[in-house]
């Protein structure tokens, strides 16, 4: 079945640590998308890709890193300059719309929740 | 600039009874609009969507929704509760001609079902 898979579903982070988190998708989307979500404030857009090797700064980019070396995967990187990286990430992909303009619906994955040791 | 509002954080219902979740937004044009559906510890899952066209748009799980360009309104409604319904709604926009190739999410409703 085509969907997107997000991994580790749980983890820690110890302080002054990067860690990685997994997106991979098999839709065969250009686009993904990482967003963060804590209680009362909805998903927050943190980094998102539309080709390949290209990525842009959403709103709370500061302390994130992404890569986009393939199509399916869009790994996320939590450096130790994010202070406050308690969260639930959720990672997402979508067809561009022709013409460029607009997207079609995001899918997501199941997110993985990350938290502070 | 661009935002969207959810005013009701946290709406209960009795199972049964009808629903409806608002949403707001502020754009010089009619955006794409779409609400998602979330159980706890989930993802997001797709409940409808408007690009163009009816303004009452018709979605999965019974769900249903009506743009009112006038009132800058996304409106979701479901006749009759379900226990199952039991979630967080997010109503979700793309101002298209900003620049911003991603969707913006209001605050989000979460919803309780009492039988």
């Amino acid at each position: 079945d085509g969907g997107i898979t997000q991994s580790p579903k749980y983890l820690f982070r110890k302080e002054g640590q990067n860690v990685t988190l997994s997106c991979e998708q098999n839709l065969n989307h250009d686009a993904m998308y990482w967003y963060r979500q804590d209680p009362g404030q909805g998903l927050r857009l943190i980094y998102y890709s539309q080709i390949v090797n290209d990525f842009q700064k959403g709103d709370i980019a500061e302390g994130y890193s992404v890569s986009r070396e393939k199509k399916e995967s869009f790994p996320l990187t939590v450096t130790s300059a994010q202070k406050n990286p308690t969260a639930f990430y959720l990672c997402a992909s979508s067809t561009l719309r022709q013409g460029g303009s607009g997207n079609q619906p995001q899918h997501f994955g199941d997110g993985t929740r990350l938290s502070i040791l | 600039a661009q935002s969207v509002t959810q005013p009701d954080i946290h709406i209960t219902v009795s199972e049964g009874a009808s629903l409806e979740l608002r949403c707001n937004y502020s754009y010089g044009a009619t955006p794409y609009l779409f609400w998602y559906v979330q159980s706890p510890g989930q993802g997001l899952q797709l409940l409808l969507k408007y690009f163009s066209g009816d303004t009452l748009v018709q979605g999965i799980k019974g769900f249903e929704a009506e743009f009112k360009r006038s009132q800058s309104s996304f409106n979701l409604r479901k006749p009759s509760v379900h226990w199952s319904d039991a979630a967080e709604y997010f109503c979700a926009v793309d101002f298209m001609d900003t620049g911003r190739r991603a969707l913006t999410f209001g605050s989000g409703t979460r919803l309780q079902v009492q039988p």
